[in-house]
């Protein structure tokens, strides 16, 4: 099985902060990783699918990189509604995973 | 609208039985791939098993594989996950999750449905 590592596992950012959130694959995924955010209560909402693309709706402050094992999310100027947990998933194999999550959480 | 809407969620004892149900509604689910998705209470998110379209094709996670089984009925729009000899370590968060068809990213979730687990 593939294992997603995301880090930080927790950051604590400032609106208006540029915030950058690593995630690492066991083994090379091509560009199969997807981001979601979850916020409490919800359910995940998907913001980056193929590593790269913005999901119809997300805003474009949102942005994806990365290919093989190490990927990125990037928020470019956080805005209070971005509080929240943010997962990778790999969909390189069928047996999908996630990773363990980042919670940004208001300074 | 486009949605998903899972019931079935309940309190049952260990070894007990229990079958969601996720319907869908605003698009015609056979022209999707599908999945269930579960969360802890306090945890993150695990994938638990996947359909094809048509439902020749189906994948589980480990930890539920013989215990658990995915099913559709495309006729009447609605996914479902049969689950049996039920562990304290199933309770958690069901979700049902439709794939956007692009690198297999969940484009559409339901509000999930609460499956306890306790004697």
């Amino acid at each position: 099985d593939i294992q997603m590592t995301q880090f930080p596992s927790s950051l604590s950012p400032s609106v208006g902060d540029r915030v950058t959130i690593t995630c690492r694959a066991s083994q090379s995924i091509s560009t199969y990783l997807n981001w979601y955010q979850q916020k409490p209560g919800k359910a995940p909402k998907i913001l980056i699918y193929a590593a790269s693309s913005l999901h119809s709706g997300v805003p474009s402050r949102f942005s994806g990189s990365g290919s093989g094992t190490e990927f990125t999310l990037t928020i470019s100027s956080l805005q209070p509604e971005d509080f929240a947990t943010y997962y990778c998933q790999q969909s390189y194999i069928s047996k999908y995973t996630f990773g363990q999550g980042t919670k940004l959480e208001i300074k | 609208e486009v949605a998903l809407v899972e019931s079935g969620g309940d309190l049952v004892q260990p070894g007990g039985s229990l079958r969601l149900s996720c319907a869908a509604s605003g698009f015609i689910l056979s022209t999707y791939e599908m999945n269930w998705v579960r969360q802890a209470p306090g945890k993150g998110l695990e994938w638990v098993s996947y359909i094809s379209k048509s439902g020749d094709n189906i994948h589980y996670e480990d930890s539920v594989k013989g215990r658990f089984t995915i099913s559709r009925d495309n006729a009447k729009n609605s996914l479902h996950l049969q689950m049996n000899s039920l562990r304290g370590e199933d309770t958690a968060v069901y979700y049902c999750a439709r794939d956007l068809g692009k690198s297999s990213a969940f484009d559409i979730w339901g509000q999930g449905t609460m499956v306890t687990v306790s004697s």
